[in-house]
Formats: C-alpha cells, sequence, structure tokens
C-alpha cells in the first residue's frame, strides 16, 4: 500500500531533551515536506527536500532540522525542544516531474507535547 | 503574514444544498492552487486543484474556482453530502512547487 509513514504517532517529552520524529514513504517520491499545525494558523511548512542531499527551508525552520539521506526518508530533528514546538507534525511526499497535479501525500500526524 | 486566508472558520450547510468555501492570497506568483480536506486524526488528503491558466476546474462534486484579479478561490460541493464533513484546507505553490502556504482552514458541518 502506498503511505507516508510517521513515528512516533505521539510524544510527550520535556524541554532540551533531543528527539527525532521519523517518516518514511513507499512511493519513491523526490519532494518531501514537515508541517506543524497550529490552531488558527492551518499547516506551516517547516522543511522540504526536492531529492537526496538537498533540503531547504520552509516558512518556520527556527528550531528545527532536517536530513535527507535516502530517498524514502526525511526524519524531523528537535535538538532542544521547548514548549512553543508542542503541535501536530505532518510529513508529506509527491513525485516531482508529473504534469500538474502536485499533490502531496500525508502521513497520519505526530501529536507533540513539550513541557 | 499569512499569504492564504481562509476568513470563515466554520461553515453548516444542509444535505443536498451547496457548501462554497473561499479562498484569499496576496502573493501574485502562486502558480498552483489546491484543496486538502482533512478528518481528524488524519493527515489531510487532496481533493482538487487548479493552475492559474484556468479559472475553473470540476472533478465529479467538487469545483474550484479562481478569480486571479481579486486573488480568490473558492471551492464548491454540490450536492454536499454528511460525509463531506471535515475541515478543508486551501494552499498555493510558485511554479517551481518548492514552497507551499496553507491557509488556517474551514470546518464544514453537513447537517443530514
Amino acid at each position: 500500500e502506498a503511505q507516508v509513514t510517521q513515528n512516533p504517532r505521539y510524544l510527550i517529552t520535556v524541554t532540551g531533551k533531543k528527539l527525532t520524529v521519523t517518516c518514511s514513504q513507499n512511493m519513491n517520491h523526490e519532494y518531501m515536506s514537515w508541517y506543524r499545525q497550529d490552531p488558527g494558523l492551518g499547516l506551516r511548512q517547516i522543511y522540504y527536500s526536492m531529492n537526496v542531499e538537498v533540503t531547504d527551508k520552509g516558512d518556520v525552520p527556527e528550531g528545527y532540522k532536517v536530513s535527507r539521506k535516502e530517498k524514502r526518508n526525511f526524519p524531523l530533528i528537535l535538538e532542544s525542544p521547548s514548549p512553543n514546538q508542542t503541535s501536530l507534525y505532518f510529513c508529506a511526499s509527491f513525485p516531482l516531474g508529473l504534469k500538474g497535479g502536485n499533490e502531496q501525500f500525508f502521513g497520519p500526524g505526530t501529536r507533540l507535547t513539550v513541557l | 503574514d499569512q499569504q492564504v486566508k481562509q476568513n470563515s472558520p466554520s461553515l453548516s450547510v444542509q444535505e443536498g444544498r451547496i457548501s462554497i468555501l473561499n479562498c484569499d492570497y496576496t502573493n501574485s506568483m502562486f502558480d498552483y492552487f489546491l484543496w486538502y480536506k482533512k478528518y481528524p486524526a488524519e493527515g489531510p488528503t487532496f481533493l482538487i486543484s487548479i493552475s492559474s491558466i484556468k479559472d475553473k476546474n470540476e472533478d465529479g462534486r467538487f469545483t474550484v474556482f479562481l478569480n486571479k484579479s481579486a486573488k480568490h478561490l473558492s471551492l464548491h460541493i454540490v450536492p454536499s453530502q454528511p460525509g463531506d464533513s471535515a475541515v478543508y484546507f486551501c494552499a498555493a505553490s510558485g511554479y517551481n512547487f518548492n514552497k507551499f502556504y496553507f491557509g488556517s482552514g474551514t470546518k464544514l458541518n453537513v447537517k443530514p
């Protein structure tokens, strides 16, 4: 089944404790991205990657890191989480090169709480 | 400042009637617009899209209209069904599909 998976789905942690949220897609998509969803703000893009070893900042990259060493994986790293990073996180992917239809496939989300 | 805005947080319509969801944007460089639907505890799923060279795109019960001069797009759902009850996000991107900007969402409730 074609899908984007995220782990963990739920995470409660404390300020300053490094964490990684994994994202994997099995559709051979070039493009992958991370978003956070907050009430009243919708989805905001954190980082995106157009292909392996190619990453760039989205709208709200502060406090986050990413890496793209393999095409299928795009982990989100919070080196020193703070309470304002409490949010619902989504990973997404889509294939580049298709004519039109750049619709992204989203993972199920990761609910992160930073105490 | 948000470049894509959905000014109606919620909308309630009767089953069988038309639902109209609105979205405004500020960046005239946006080239592609999309609508996503989101159920609770799930990720958003793609619904319909439109390129800036068009003013209308239709897919079954869903039609998206784009008014470039007004920087406005709308999603029409006809007829509305209870299963359409969800949060709807509009999104926009430039021609190179790198950055995406989403609105804050509109929660649609279709009453039986």
